[in-house]
């Protein structure tokens, strides 16, 4: 297996504009966590879908970010409109099941100017 | 809801040289506790994990951590390191049963200078 696949890598948009990262989970896996990570913040989990509902978005910061799982091999997250501090890196990973450790892709390091 | 606390935002070591990364969680009900390892630029990796049995667990590469539920803490441990060894190490908590969502702390940079 290739492991959870993110896209794109790199990501450098103006402010005010909509960005949406992408993810592919590994194969047979029922949950998906995306995460933000910041210097300041560290790794935060923006949220969380299990057999692709999302059962926890408490940690995502405003309605500006929307993420969906239309099936069980894709995952976005869209921020609308982009500012400047959510410029990250965002981390997508997956996980077989519960008790079991997740897998996490290369990351999308965005920049909003 | 759990959460994590790593005590240490910098650990500065010599080469060969042990070291104790320190890990806390609180959590009303059981955990499953996970260290991971992340190199610059990388993604995160898994270094070891507590689900049950045995309260120490070990690595392939010589670190090694100990579940206490009376302290709530699940540091990591290694006798010797290597420059190799370089890299920021997060402790993660799930809970058995609830949300399950796996929480992390902020992470402990561990530098080993020769």
């Amino acid at each position: 297996d290739a492991g959870v696949i993110q896209s794109p890598r790199h990501e450098v948009t103006e402010m005010g504009q909509e960005v949406t990262l992408r993810c592919k989970p590994i194969s047979g896996h029922n949950s998906l966590f995306w995460y933000r990570q910041t210097m300041m913040r560290g790794l935060e989990l923006l949220i969380y879908f299990n057999n692709n509902v999302p059962i926890d978005d408490s940690g995502m910061p405003e309605d500006r970010f929307s993420a969906k799982m239309p099936n069980a091999s894709f995952s976005t997250l869209k921020i609308q409109p982009s500012e400047p501090r959510d410029s990250a890196v965002y981390f997508c990973a997956s996980r077989a099941q519960v008790g079991t450790e997740a897998f996490f892709g290369q990351g999308t390091r965005l920049t909003v100017v | 809801a759990q959460s994590v606390t790593q005590l240490d935002s910098q650990v500065p070591v010599f080469e060969e040289a042990p070291v104790e990364l320190r890990c806390n969680y609180s959590s009303s009900v059981s955990v499953y506790l996970f260290w991971y390892v992340q190199y610059p630029n990388q993604g995160l990796q898994l270094l070891l994990k507590y689900l049950s049995g045995s309260t120490l667990v070990e690595s392939i590469n010589g670190f090694e951590a100990e579940f206490n539920k009376s302290q709530t803490s699940f540091h990591l441990r290694k006798p010797s390191v290597h420059i190799s060894d370089t890299a920021e190490y997060f402790c993660a908590v799930s809970e058995k049963g609830g949300s399950e969502k796996l929480v992390f702390g902020k992470g402990t940079k561990l530098t080993v200078n020769p």
